[in-house]
């Protein structure tokens, strides 16, 4: 079964703080991305990749930056948090047309 | 742009009840369509999706859906829930070739045991 993993779980941290959220997958997958999910949004597209060194905008990227290291790791960059972002974040991954899989999800608090 | 609309917030129905789930979606062009659900406190997990020939697609845990072009609809069915089907269900649409993704705001089913 696909795997992605998502660290950190949970995050809180202040307004204007540096945060760091990381994915890793172990599909082999192309393509990665990063949601976040709000109540009332459903899930909205930050940014996504079809490949290392890769990036793409979605439909919500201000205020983000993503980064794909290697096929396996992708990275979500927020270097001045403000509480707009408070919010829950998943990453998936993705290798056919029309499937996604997964990650657990990091919860993020912005004092 | 493809949009994908769910137009129940809440459903609630007993156990053994058979329930839909409905998705609307507008796009004019040749599309993906699948159906993702969210148990609390867990990510999404894909039940199945939908691109060409019998419309009626079959997933996971006894779920099938039916895609109508006539309609734009692909709704969840099945026969007989169980309580641990209570989730939040999500429709999504990605056009062919593109790996983009749209979400609807989904469904939450309640099954009452």
């Amino acid at each position: 079964e696909a795997a992605v993993t998502q660290s950190p779980r949970n995050k809180v941290t202040v307004t204007g703080g540096n945060v760091t959220l990381s994915c890793r997958q172990t599909n082999s997958h192309n393509y990665m991305y990063w949601y976040r999910q709000d109540t009332g949004h459903g899930l909205r597209l930050i940014h996504y990749s079809y490949g290392a060194g890769n990036l793409q905008i979605g439909d919500v990227p201000d205020g983000y930056k993503a980064t794909r290291t290697t096929q396996e790791d992708f990275f979500l960059l927020l270097e001045l948090a403000s509480p707009s972002q408070t919010s829950l974040y998943f990453c998936a991954s993705s290798d056919k047309l029309g499937e996604q899989y997964f990650g657990p999800g990091t919860r993020l608090t912005v004092l | 742009t493809q949009t994908v609309s769910q137009s129940d917030a809440h459903v609630t129905v007993f156990e053994g009840d058979s329930v839909e789930l409905r998705c609307n979606y507008s796009y004019g062009g040749s599309i993906y369509l699948s159906w993702y659900i969210q148990h609390h406190g867990r990510g999404l997990q894909f039940l199945l999706k939908y691109y060409s020939g019998n419309p009626v697609v079959q997933g996971v845990n006894g779920f099938e859906a039916e895609f109508s072009k006539s309609d734009s609809s692909f709704h969840l069915r099945k026969a007989s829930v169980h309580w641990s089907d209570s989730a939040v269900y999500f429709c999504a649409v990605s056009a062919a070739g593109y790996q983009n993704f749209y979400f609807g705001k989904g469904t939450s089913l309640t099954v009452i045991p």
